[in-house]
């Protein structure tokens, strides 16, 4: 069974300074989708960052950038330039793409506070 | 920008009662899911819905919970009879085509049993 598995339950960085949060996963498939989300003190789950398991690049969306360690089953976030407005929790998350059954296999997050 | 909705933002229930939780996903998405956060926890995925039937259901989602899709644009989870241990925040989601992975959540509705 694919588990996700995030082993900071905290970090905390300072404003405009960089952070990393890592994820490693655990899968016999080769093809699959790996996210970030991001869930603010709302609690609406809102999508990061995505990387596809057969792309080589590294996803990058802006301030937000993974490293993709196919072989070390490892997925981690980097941001840069932190934000107050980053703080939040992150979840990490795996989906194998089945196209009748897709469910997001989440991990158990890891909050992040930024500091002014 | 289209997004997924979901009512009541929060609901509260006693033990025992039937809850009903509306979802209208993204228009033109063809799957849909119900997703569960205990306060403090993960997310956990319940059910997921393709073609007007449930494509693959997780342990959690026993007899008590359903899901239905009544009309063209809502998608609705019922507990029948809910424990004090339903109390938790869901997400509703929905995703395009097969062409198309991403996952869009709603904004949840915490659902308090007391």
């Amino acid at each position: 069974a694919q588990t996700v598995t995030q082993s900071q339950p905290e970090m905390s960085v300072q404003e405009a300074e960089t952070v990393t949060l890592s994820c490693t996963y655990d899968t016999s498939e080769s093809d699959y989708y790996l996210f970030w989300y991001k869930q603010p003190p709302s609690r609406q789950m809102i999508l990061v960052i995505r990387q596809e398991a057969y792309k080589q690049q590294n996803a990058t969306e802006n301030r937000f950038s993974v490293n993709f360690q196919k072989a070390a089953k490892s997925f981690s976030l980097k941001i840069s330039d932190s934000q107050l407005g980053d703080a939040a929790m992150y979840f990490c998350a795996y989906r194998y793409p089945n196209y009748n059954t897709d469910k997001l296999i989440f991990g158990t997050g890891t909050r992040l506070q930024v500091f002014p | 920008e289209p997004e997924v909705t979901q009512t009541p933002s929060h609901q509260v229930t006693q033990m025992g009662q039937e809850v009903i939780l509306r979802c209208v996903p993204i228009s033109n998405h063809l799957y849909f899911y119900w997703y569960r956060q205990i306060l403090g926890q993960k997310v956990e995925f319940l059910v997921s819905f393709y073609n007007n039937e449930i494509s693959e259901k997780s342990e959690i989602f026993d007899d008590q919970f359903s899901v239905e899709r009544p009309d063209g644009s809502n998608f609705t989870l019922k507990i029948r009879s809910t424990k004090l241990e339903d109390s938790a925040m869901y997400f509703c989601a929905s995703s395009g085509t097969t062409l198309s992975y991403e996952q869009y959540f709603g904004p949840g509705t915490r659902l308090t049993v007391t």
